[in-house]
């Protein structure tokens, strides 16, 4: 099993839609989770972070983490074309171990 | 003003030559990483440097050496490069070791 799962998708959505893109994890040792979404052809950029079970919001971006289920999930609320891109789910571990995995990313389109 | 820069954008080669990725930051970040993507966008974790100490060594072909003039630098060099090393190399920053960081736009490297 490998350590983080992400549906590549593609994912296709009106504007407006509600967007929910999650990840599995298998070691509980991992304690910081991150998101990061990436336009085609730049650099990944980080949206989100966050280390607690729990909701974090930012602006339209909520993401959630359930630590008993080991499930990350990215909500985006009232889409839009600009948040057409690839979303990465990252996760550290931090118990002696400085990497951080990155899940394969999920391509999102959102159609005008 | 860009966070992390990487030169050259794009390197066209050819099998067997010795080629050297720069990349600089000039955040006062502690930590720098090498990243590979590949051609399914699946980003893992290559190198990582904190303070200019090898932190992170993963398993890959030791054509590949990575080199820490100072915090603010990591370069990544490739001897006798082969077609498999085809892919967009990213460096990133982070002002600790949790990975959490700021990425460069990437450098495309296609090995013909």
């Amino acid at each position: 099993q490998k350590e983080v799962e992400q549906d590549p998708g593609p994912l296709s959505v009106p504007e407006g839609a509600i967007v929910s893109l999650n990840c599995t994890y298998s070691n509980s040792a991992f304690q910081y989770f991150m998101w990061y979404r990436q336009y085609s052809r730049k650099g990944p950029e980080l949206l989100m972070y966050t280390y607690s079970s729990g909701n974090k919001e930012d602006g339209r971006f909520t993401a959630q983490v359930d630590k008993s289920s080991k499930y990350i999930s990215l909500f985006i609320r009232d889409s839009q074309p600009s948040d057409s891109a690839t979303y990465l789910c990252a996760i550290f571990s931090g118990a002696g171990s400085y990497q951080l995995t990155f899940g394969k990313g999920t391509k999102l389109s959102v159609i005008p | 003003d860009t966070a992390v820069s990487q030169t050259p954008k794009y390197l066209v080669t050819q099998m067997g030559n010795d080629k050297s990725i720069k990349c600089e930051q000039n955040l006062g970040h502690d930590t720098m990483y090498w990243y590979k993507q590949d051609s399914k966008k699946f980003l893992k974790i290559m190198f990582s440097y904190n303070n200019k100490e090898l932190i992170i060594n993963e398993t890959v072909p030791n054509r590949f050496s990575p080199k820490s003039p100072d915090k603010a630098h990591l370069n990544l060099h490739i001897n006798s490069l082969e077609l498999g090393d085809s892919a967009v190399y990213f460096c990133a920053s982070s002002q600790d070791r949790r990975g959490h960081g700021f990425f460069g736009q990437g450098t495309r490297l296609t090995v013909v």
